[in-house]
């Protein structure tokens, strides 16, 4: 079975400051890979960043990184600099055999 | 605008009715998924299908949730006998490999709303 837990449901960060969102996971599936999704309040889902399992690097996409810590089951997304158009529900996934599974989210809020 | 489209974008119907839902990939993608999302909850899967073959099924989906995907292009989700509890954004996915993996393209969703 595979779990996602994401336990910050809300979160508040200054403009131009860096955030970090938490997830953990949990998974008997020796491959597999994770994402993070932005859903702003318009409701569309946007793909932000990717880390396989295998990979030796952190993954990078602008200012977007993602803290992969594979032997604490983690997978944080950090977001640099952040600005107004960040604030928006943050879903952390994971894709095992053939299957997805999504955590309950992190509402994040940009502060002018 | 990912270039995954759903039909309708919104659908309100009475109790007992008959729904269906369309999705229409990316026309490269070989992968299909259906979810569904709740207020205040993340995406829960429902089915997934590799070009016409539906390989996967999760246990929220009951008799009433019937999905195709013929000649693995479109794909539809019936829902049969509709209850207020099926109230939710059904989202459909299609994916494109890379990097090794399936970096999954939301649709807009469909909200269905049961009175």
């Amino acid at each position: 079975a595979q779990k996602i837990t994401q336990t910050q449901p809300g979160m508040f960060v200054q403009e131009k400051e860096a955030v970090t969102l938490d997830c953990t996971y949990d998974t008997s599936d020796p491959s597999y890979g994770l994402f993070w999704y932005k859903q702003p309040s318009s409701g569309e889902m946007i793909f932000l960043i990717y880390q396989g399992s295998y990979d030796q690097q952190n993954a990078t996409e602008g200012r977007y990184s993602l803290n992969f810590q594979k032997a604490r089951k983690s997978a944080n997304l950090v977001i640099s600099a952040s600005q107004l158009g960040d604030s928006a529900m943050y879903f952390c996934a994971m894709e095992g055999y053939q299957k997805v599974t999504f955590g309950t989210g992190t509402k994040l809020q940009v502060i002018p | 605008d990912t270039g995954v489209s759903q039909d309708p974008r919104h659908k309100i119907t009475k109790r007992g009715q008959n729904v269906t839902f369309r999705c229409d990939p990316i026309s490269e993608h070989n992968r299909l998924y259906w979810y569904r999302q709740t207020l205040g909850q993340g995406p829960e899967f429902l089915t997934y299908f590799q070009n016409e073959a539906q390989l996967e099924k999760s246990r929220l989906l009951s008799d009433r949730f019937s999905a195709e995907r013929p000649k693995g292009s479109f794909s539809t989700l019936e829902i049969q006998r509709t209850e207020q509890g099926d109230s939710a954004m059904y989202l459909c996915a299609s994916t494109s490999r890379d990097r090794d993996t399936d970096t999954q393209y939301f649709g807009p969703g469909t909200r269905l709303t049961v009175l």
